[in-house]
Order: C-alpha cells, then structure tokens, then sequence
C-alpha cells in the first residue's frame, strides 16, 4: 500500500541550529515528492519539489531535501533554523507522469518548535 | 497573481445542518483538488476535478458529500447532513493541466467544526 511516513511527530530546536525532518515512503512506482509547510494561521506553502535529475532539491527559504531511492526516503534539512520556521512541516508522494490519478498521499505531518 | 481562495475560513455547525464550502482556484488552472485533514490525522484526497468533470472521486467518504465546479471555475462542496466525524480543515488546491508532473497549490482550508 501506498504510504508515507513522518518518524517524528514533533521537534523542538534552538534557534540557530541544525534541523532534518525524516519522510519515508512505500509507493510501486517512481514517485515525485514534495515538501509543504503550515505556518499558524496560513495555507499550505510549497518548500520543495522532487521529480527527478540531482537527488539533492533546493527549495524556498533555505530548506534543502534529499532523494535517496535506496532508502526510500526524502529528509528535509535546513543549516541554520530561524524563530519563523515554527510551524509544522509534511511530507507528501505523488505518481509521476500524466494520467487521471493527480491525488498526493501525505504524512501525518512534523510539528517545529523553535526556542530562542 | 492572486492564491487559491477558500471560503469561509471558519464554520461552526450542529449536527444535521447543512455547510456549503467554496474553493476559487489560480486561474487558468484546469485541476481543483479538495483534501481533509480530520484533527490527528494526515491529510486525505477527498476528490480531483478537471475542469467541470470529476476525475477521481475516490476519496469521498459517502453520499452526504457533493462538489461541484460548473463552468469549470470556482467549486463548492457541500455536506449535507453534516456529522460530528466530519469536522476538520477541508482544503483545496489546484494545477495547470498539461504538466507531467504538476504541482498543487493550495488555499488556507476551512476549518469545519460539527457540534
């Protein structure tokens, strides 16, 4: 069955500090792969996208993700976080190529809590 | 170039009341999408239109759900009567048709509460 997989349902991190936010997927085929993120209050704003080329994707406000079709996976990382980037974070797979089935499967969702 | 849009942001019904949801895609994009995300729980493909025309309608829970998208613009997706299990946020996306591998933009969601 088609899946994804968000490990961590939520993280805490100074402000300044390193962050990855885990996202693993089953899908039969080859999938392409986004990142969305909430802020409170807000819609959901795409971060990254996956479809295919360099396995190392970046992506808006310094976030970078990672490919890696070994491990079925598709971490998210930024270098450096920022009190902004509270919010919550998901992870979600999509069949590529053209046809009638669009729909995206999605995680359960990261919640980021930055401490100053 | 103005987001997708939905409308209203907040709704607080009883149970058995009828709520009409509204979704305006960007325009010029052909694909609308509608998704649910019930408290606890990962996001959920309710429904996919092309234009007028429903594509995939696999995710509607039952037959107290109805969308519709006349003239291929705006959609709207009703519930009809509403239960406590369908409170959530209901969001919408949409797409620029003729991509092989389109990217969904999303509006704020609606965040439906059932009382």
């Amino acid at each position: 069955a088609q899946s994804v997989t968000q490990p961590d349902i939520h993280i805490t991190v100074s402000e300044g500090a390193s962050l990855e936010l885990r996202c693993n997927y089953s899908y039969g085929a080859t999938p392409y792969l986004f990142w969305y993120v909430q802020s409170p209050g807000q819609g959901l704003q795409l971060l990254l996208k996956y479809f295919s080329g360099d396995t190392l994707v970046q992506g808006i406000k310094g976030f970078e993700a990672e490919f890696k079709r070994s491990q079925s996976s598709f971490n998210l990382r930024k270098p450096s976080v920022h009190w902004s980037d509270a919010a919550e974070y998901f992870c979600a797979v999509g069949p590529l190529g053209a046809g009638n089935n669009r729909k995206l499967i999605w995680g359960l969702g990261t919640s980021l809590a930055v401490n100053p | 170039e103005a987001g997708v849009t939905q409308f209203p942001s907040h709704s607080v019904i009883e149970k058995g009341q009828t709520v009409t949801l509204r979704c305006d895609p960007i325009s010029g994009h052909d694909n609308l999408y509608w998704y649910r995300r019930v408290m606890g729980k990962e996001i959920k493909f309710l429904l996919h239109f092309v234009k007028e025309s429903k594509q995939d309608e696999s995710g509607m829970p039952n037959n107290r759900f109805l969308a519709e998208r006349t003239g291929g613009t705006y959609s709207t997706l009703k519930v009809q009567p509403a239960e406590l299990e369908d409170s959530g946020v209901y969001f919408c996306a949409s797409s620029q048709e003729g991509f092989p591998t389109d990217t969904q933009y999303f509006g704020p969601g609606t965040r439906l509460t059932v009382l």
